[in-house]
């Protein structure tokens, strides 16, 4: 089976602009979570998706969003960027909710704010 | 206190040798635990899952889990330069209605020849 992919790899904005990051999950994979990684929080959870709804949302402010279609793939917006968004985004698919959710990650999106 | 410790590192362990990974958490309502591995540069890739106590064997590595001291450990047998990366442990519990993974901040490890 194909991976978890992310696009775009690399992506080089403005203070002030927004940027969509798509995620399409592994085949049969309903579930896509996303992650902010930086080298000074660590891997720090944004929201989890199953069957097109938001299940749950880490603490981040409503700046950040996201939404899932009906084939699983999914989507993160980051409105009104600002210089400490600046990270790597992860996206995670696994094949169901609950305690059984083994996440597998894409590559990230590399986002630079400047 | 923060959700889920690791000691950062570096643990710095021969070829060959036993490498032990250690994390501890806070909610004890805790119900799934992950390790994963994360060579610089890339993004974390699963190792193994543990749900309940004891241990789990799979290859080269074995997770322990004991929920009454809150602290979940990897250990890595035969350790090879290909195992030096990070390793994160990421614990999952109910909130909101939905199971949240909190991570921990990784353990550097280094397998020197």
């Amino acid at each position: 089976k194909a991976g978890v992919t992310q696009t775009p790899r690399y992506l080089i904005k403005t203070r002030g602009q927004q940027v969509t990051l798509s995620c399409s999950p592994i085949s049969g994979h309903r579930s896509v979570s996303w992650y902010q990684q930086t080298p000074g929080q660590g891997l720090q959870f944004l929201f989890e998706y199953f069957s097109e709804t938001q299940r749950n949302k880490g603490n981040f402010p409503g700046r950040f969003s996201g939404r899932q279609f009906s084939n699983s793939r999914s989507e993160m917006n980051v409105s009104t960027l600002e210089l400490g968004d600046s990270a790597l985004y992860l996206c995670a698919s696994s094949p169901s909710q609950g305690r059984g959710n083994e996440q597998y990650f894409g590559p990230g999106t590399r986002l630079t704010v400047t | 206190q923060k959700e889920v410790e690791q000691n950062s590192g570096p643990l710095s362990v021969p070829e060959g040798a036993i490498a032990s990974l250690n994390c501890t958490y806070s909610d004890r309502g805790s119900q799934s635990f992950f390790w994963y591995r994360q060579y610089s540069g890339k993004s974390p890739e699963l190792i193994m899952f543990i749900y309940s106590n004891g241990d789990k064997e799979d290859g080269r590595f074995t997770a322990q889990l004991n929920k009454a001291s809150q602290y979940v450990s990897l250990l890595i047998r035969d350790s090879q330069p290909s195992d030096s990366a990070t390793y994160l442990c990421a614990v999952r519990g109910m909130k909101g209605g939905s199971y949240i993974p909190t991570f921990g901040r990784g353990t550097s490890l280094i397998v020197h020849p």
